[in-house]
């Protein structure tokens, strides 16, 4: 079965450290998009990262890295110096092929960043 | 440029009535995607349109449910005979093709739907 598995339903991250919010899939596919989105109150799901399967290096985008770790198929989300605007829920996403492209999200981390 | 558009942001309904919900992609984004997320969950995968054509439905929940792309720009996403289980976050997302690799979808505000 295909799954995307988010263990941590809640996160507190004292502002300006590092937090890392876990995500772990399952997929039989050799080829694989893995996504992070993040989720503010306001409802829109807004894109932050992507690893390709096949990537060697780990995906950064400013403030964000992606930890990814094939053999135990996992895609942490490593988030540094955090701000009180990054409180919200995050989404890991896998994109898997199966006739067409799919997308499977997990069911979220809902981070508070104190002040 | 403009983003993903949805409409209406909110829809109370009946139970049992029809509704439709509107989505406008991002210009030249040739795939279109609809989810429903209820409260605590993550986005459901409903249906997957390529240019016109629903590519993939096979997330819609049953027949009630129905997405149309005529023009493979705006879609509208129509459920009849609603029930209270209806209710949820309806999400449209767009994407410039259809491919893999780093295309990703770029999602709407959402409409909320209340079925009472």
């Amino acid at each position: 079965a295909q799954k995307i598995t988010q263990t941590q339903p809640g996160m507190f991250v004292q502002e300006k450290e590092a937090v890392t919010l876990d995500c772990t899939y399952d997929t039989s596919d050799q080829s694989y998009g893995l996504f992070w989105y993040k989720q503010p109150s306001s409802g829109e799901m807004i894109f932050l990262i992507y690893q390709g399967s096949y990537d060697e290096q780990n995906a950064t985008e400013g403030r964000y890295s992606l930890n990814f770790q094939k053999a135990r198929k996992s895609a942490n989300l490593v988030i540094s110096a955090s701000q009180l605007g990054d409180s919200a829920m995050y989404f890991c996403a896998m994109r898997v092929h199966s006739g067409t492209y799919k997308y499977i999200f997990g069911t979220g981390t809902r981070l508070k960043v104190l002040a | 440029g403009a983003g993903v558009s949805q409409t209406p942001s909110n829809k109370v309904t009946e139970k049992g009535k029809y509704v439709e919900l509107r989505c406008d992609p991002i210009s030249g984004h040739t795939a279109l995607y609809w989810y429903r997320q209820s409260l605590g969950q993550g986005p459901e995968f409903l249906i997957y349109f390529q240019g016109t054509g629903a590519a993939d439905d096979s997330g819609l929940p049953n027949d009630r449910f129905f997405a149309v792309r005529p023009e493979g720009s705006v879609s509208t996403l129509k459920i009849q005979r609603t029930e209270r289980g209806d209710s949820a976050v309806y999400l449209c997302a767009s994407s410039l093709t259809s491919g893999g690799g780093a295309d990703t979808q770029y999602f709407g505000p959402g409409t909320r739907l209340t079925v009472l």
